[in-house]
Formats: structure tokens, C-alpha cells, sequence
């Protein structure tokens, strides 16, 4: 099974500041995801990443977000100017390719005061 | 309608016994579905892929239902360990996945 890291483990942000929240999978998987799952909620899909260009993106990931691969190992999730309802654990995950199974990091719990 | 329904739970069953879940989506072209597990505050775990065909897996079969849009997961001969949120994955297209609300199994001695 492919290994999926994500950085940092927690993350607390005043409301309006900036996050990157970084994912590393040790893998040659090509698709890339984030999700995100607010406290007691189901997982919501925000973003398919392959080919370095988003390959689908949800309503919840609006003008805030922004992914990319900057350096083509780590896979990053910015949030602009963050609000309290960003607070939600954000997994990352990969597949081989778009419809396969995905493999999921452990995640990065964010919270937002 | 909700693009993935699942059974809303939560499942109480004894150890060794045999359990089902099921989970409708609305979007007829979808051509993946998965089934995850999560437990409490963990990320999901791929438990298998569900195949036109059906699919077995030890103690886990997963079906799946085109025409009814429907999708399976059975567990039988229950274990402690099987305690956990499943959650059941639909493909409406590739690269963009929806899940369900999740269904809660605890598994009693």
C-alpha cells in the first residue's frame, strides 16, 4: 500500500492568515486529492490534481484555495485568508490513475481561531 | 436526493455475526465505487473495490446493483477489530469523488 505523508500534523491559524498544508506520497502515483471532514461530518472532495492542472474541483473550492506541486514530490493545499469554518481535518490522497483506489495520509487537523 | 445515501446506522451486532450495509447514489453514469473504512479521527482505509461482477474479500463481499443504482458491503462472522465508520465511495467522474455519510458498526463481545 502507498505511503502518503501530510505536514504539519496540527495546524492553529488566527482567522485571515494563510496555511499550506503539504502532502509527500512515497509513490509514483500520478493523481492527486484533498479532502477535508469537519468534526463529526462526512469527507467532502475539494480538488483532483494530475498533470501539474486541477483535473476536478468541488463548489467548496472556491478563489481561497489553491494547489500545486511546486517542486514535483510535495503536493500543497493553500488557504488564502482562512475563516473559522475552514477548521476540518484535510487528507490528502493519491491513486495511480483518475477512478482507482486512493490512498490517504493521515492528515492535518486545522484549526482556526 | 443525495448523491450517496448510505444506511443511516449506527449497527450494534454480537461478534460473529453477519452484517450488511447499503448505499444508493443518484447519478446513473457513475463507473467507480468503493468501500472505506474510518475509524475515530483516522483517515479511510480502502476496504475494497466493488466490481459489476461482486467482489470477496475473506470476510467482506461487496455487490453492486447498476440498475438499482445500489451498493453493497456484507460482513460475516463479525470481529471486535470490525468496529469502525464504512463508508461507501462513488465515482459521478473520473477524478471526482463523493462519499456517503458514513455508517457506524460496533462489533460487542
Amino acid at each position: 500500500e502507498p505511503e502518503v505523508t501530510q505536514t504539519p500534523s496540527h495546524q492553529v491559524t488566527q482567522m485571515g492568515q494563510e496555511v499550506i498544508l503539504r502532502c509527500v506520497p512515497i509513490s509514483n502515483h500520478l493523481y492527486f486529492y484533498w479532502y477535508r471532514q469537519i468534526l463529526g461530518q462526512k469527507v467532502e472532495f475539494l480538488v483532483s490534481f494530475y498533470n501539474n492542472e486541477i483535473s476536478e474541483k468541488s463548489e467548496i473550492f472556491d478563489d481561497q484555495f489553491s494547489v500545486e506541486r511546486p517542486d514535483g514530490s510535495n503536493f500543497t493545499l493553500k488557504i488564502r485568508s482562512t475563516k473559522l469554518e475552514d477548521s476540518a481535518m484535510y487528507f490528502c490522497a493519491i491513486s495511480e490513475t483518475a477512478s482507482y483506489e486512493q490512498y490517504f495520509g493521515p492528515g492535518t487537523r486545522l484549526t482556526v481561531t | 436526493r443525495k448523491e450517496v445515501e448510505q444506511d443511516p446506522g449506527p449497527f450494534n451486532v454480537p461478534e460473529g455475526a453477519t452484517v450488511a450495509f447499503n448505499c444508493t447514489y443518484s447519478n446513473s453514469a457513475s463507473q467507480s465505487f468503493f468501500w472505506y473504512r474510518q475509524d475515530c479521527r483516522k483517515e479511510p482505509k480502502l476496504l475494497m473495490s466493488v466490481y459489476s461482477s461482486g467482489n470477496e474479500d475473506g470476510r467482506f463481499t461487496a455487490q453492486l446493483n447498476r440498475a438499482s443504482q445500489y451498493i453493497s458491503l456484507l460482513i460475516r462472522d463479525s470481529k471486535l477489530s470490525d468496529s469502525a465508520t464504512y463508508l461507501c465511495v462513488v465515482e459521478p467522474n473520473a477524478g471526482k469523488s463523493t462519499f456517503g455519510d458514513g455508517t457506524t458498526l460496533t462489533v460487542k463481545p
